[in-house]
This record gives structure tokens, sequence and C-alpha cells, in this order.
């Protein structure tokens, strides 16, 4: 059974940091990308950033370029996203998410976390 | 930027009704559309990938249509487990992915 589960959020003060973890499990990590995907509260799903099955590539949205990272360890099965500088505008909910590829090219997200709530407050 | 609209952003209906929603892109994206179900306090489920393949497990009364620009999610006969929100995503921009706005399905 394929899961993710992932930790780390909390409560932090505005310019601080936090390193979220996404735990994978029930499938072969290593090749698929994997994402992380937003939700603030009461608002809409905003994708944040992918990382590609052999962590070569990677890439985030423009509201968080620079201050995010997001990095893989295939050895535990885990994607992470590294938050620094974070904003009250970065509050929100964060999901991790599988990518696969329909004819190889055609992706779309298969499997999401439960979310982990990261909220930015003095 | 790949933009998507949703629309319409809310709608009321009843059970049994015909559902359709719709999501244009700001240029061509091909079939490179998904749509995804979100119940309040979920995560986010896949319907529909590449437009119009329905994911496995999903209810039949589901559907996607759709290339280029405008695509539809409908709904063939609402079911009380069906009122959610709904989202459509492009990958056609991949690394780069976009959410349209999402559209609430409320019982009228």
């Amino acid at each position: 059974e394929v899961q993710l589960v992932e930790s780390g959020g909390g409560l932090v003060q505005p310019g601080g940091s936090l390193r979220l973890s996404c735990a994978a499990s029930g499938f072969t990590f290593s090749r698929h990308w994997m994402h992380w995907v937003r939700q603030a509260p009461g608002k809409g799903l905003v994708w944040v950033s992918g990382i590609s099955s052999d962590g070569t590539t990677s890439n985030h949205a423009d509201s968080v370029r620079g201050r995010f990272t997001i990095t893989r360890d295939d050895a535990k099965n885990t994607v992470y996203l590294h938050m620094n500088s974070l904003r009250a505008e970065d509050t929100a909910v964060y999901y991790c998410a599988r990518d696969v590829r329909a004819l190889g090219v055609m992706s779309f997200f298969d499997y999401w976390g439960q979310g982990t709530l990261v909220t930015v407050s003095s | 930027d790949i933009q998507l609209t949703q629309s319409p952003s809310s709608l009321s209906a009843s059970v049994g009704d015909r559902v359709t929603i719709t999501c244009r892109a700001s240029q061509t994206i091909s079939m490179y559309l998904n749509w995804y179900q979100q119940k309040p306090g979920e995560a986010p489920k896949l319907l529909i990938y590449a437009a119009s393949t329905l994911q496995s497990g999903v209810p039949s009364r589901f559907s996607g249509s759709g290339s280029g620009t405008d695509f539809t999610l409908t709904i063939s006969s609402l079911q009380p487990d069906d009122f959610a929100t709904y989202y459509c995503q492009q990958s056609y921009s991949n690394p780069t992915w976009t959410f349209g706005q999402g559209t609430k399905v409320e019982i009228k």
C-alpha cells in the first residue's frame, strides 16, 4: 500500500526556518518525481516545489524561489522541504504528492499525504 | 505562466443532477489536464488524468473531456458523496505545475 506521511510542521516566527519531511512507503520511491503542494486556510491548492526521480532537477513556484529548497534521500525514501525566511503568507497545510507519468510525459499526482500544518506568526 | 480559470467558482445542485465544471487554460496545453476532488479536512484525490482518463477506482459517473484550452469535468448523476471542491491542474509547463482556483459543489 502506498503511503506518504508528512511531518515537521508547527508554529514558527516570521523570518524563521522549518524543515518538512515526507516519508514514503509501498512503492519504488526512486522512480518517481515528488512534489510539495500547499493550501492556505480556506484557500485553494498551490504547487510549491517538485524534484525529479534522480534528484538532478528541481523547481519551485515564484512565490518561494530563493527561500525554499526541495531535496530527497532515496536511502530513506524521504523527500524534504527546507523553508527559510518564512512569512505570514506561507501559513498553510503542506501536502507531499507522488507524480506519475502517463505515456511517459503527462504528469499527475496520484497519491497524497495527509498534510502538515505550518503556521508563521509572532 | 499558464493560468487556469475554473467556472463556476461554486454551484448548488441536487442529488441526481448532472453537473458540469469548466476549466480554461490561458494558452494551449494539449491534454495535459488533471482533475482532483477534495473534501474538507482531507487530502485531494485524483479523479481524471490526461483530460479524459478515469483514475482506477473512481466511479464512472465522473468523466472529463477537452483539449487545447477548454476542458470539462462532468458528474452524470450527483451523489451525496460528491459534494466537495474540485480542482483542475495542468502539467504542460512541467517542471512548473498550476492548479485552478477550485469549484465548490454544494447541496441545494
